[in-house]
């Protein structure tokens, strides 16, 4: 079935550097897409979130871009800091429903 | 603390055995979802809430779970007849009623372990 997956399963950047995580989908009829960052032992924390209708949303630090021509999603952390060490997880919004279907994960390792 | 509690946040129990937890929403949120999450894999959902109606099960909601959110607050997610393959984190994660799918807060989870 179609799902949601990420292209690096392990990213290591050095503190103060920008990051980049990757996901690719391939539902083209996802209309939402939102990216989680889990701690060890805790539940997922909500990051930032896209809709279909956009190509790119800034928050804090964190910049989600959506290119639908080739179904691809990212998340930039810029300066990253050791605090953002965790497993980030893509999702997208399974269209007609209200689940998230999650990708496996990518575990982001900032150095000092 | 204003977020989704989920109570006890860890459970050991014999395979055999019946559990259930307890997940308190943020207050103002109409939304629930249940999700199980095992090591290493990203949540898979299971079962979703509007206000007291459960309108989405997943597949993975096998006849052994069942969730129940009698007055469209808190929610209980029973596992009867335990077996080793449910231990797993179960999250509980909340959100505002709105057109099409809002972001949803998840809680710390809890941990259940069948042995």
């Amino acid at each position: 079935g179609e799902s949601v997956g990420l292209h690096l399963p392990t990213l290591s950047v050095q503190e103060g550097d920008n990051s980049i995580i990757n996901c690719a989908y391939s539902n083209s009829a996802s209309d939402y897409f939102i990216w989680y960052k889990q701690e060890s032992g805790k539940g997922p924390q909500f990051i930032i979130d896209i809709r279909s209708n956009m190509d790119k949303r800034q928050g804090q630090r964190v910049t989600v871009l959506l290119n639908k021509t080739v179904k691809h999603l990212s998340l930039q952390i810029a300066a990253t800091q050791p605090g953002d060490s965790a497993v980030y997880f893509c999702a997208e919004n399974i269209p007609g429903g209200y689940a998230l279907n999650f990708g496996k994960g990518t575990s982001l390792l900032v150095t000092p | 603390d204003t977020g989704v509690s989920q109570n006890p946040r860890h459970k050991i129990t014999k395979r055999g055995q019946n559990v259930t937890f307890r997940c308190d929403p943020i207050s103002e949120h109409n939304r629930l979802y249940w999700y199980r999450q095992t090591l290493g894999q990203g949540p898979e959902f299971l079962t979703y809430f509007q206000n007291e109606a459960q309108l989405e099960k997943s597949r993975l909601l096998s006849d052994r779970f069942s969730a129940e959110r009698p007055k469209g607050s808190f929610s209980t997610l029973e596992i009867q007849r335990t077996e080793q393959g449910d231990s797993a984190m179960y999250l509980c994660a909340s959100s505002l009623d709105g057109t099409g799918y809002t972001e949803a807060f998840f809680g710390q989870g809890t941990r259940l372990t069948v042995v």
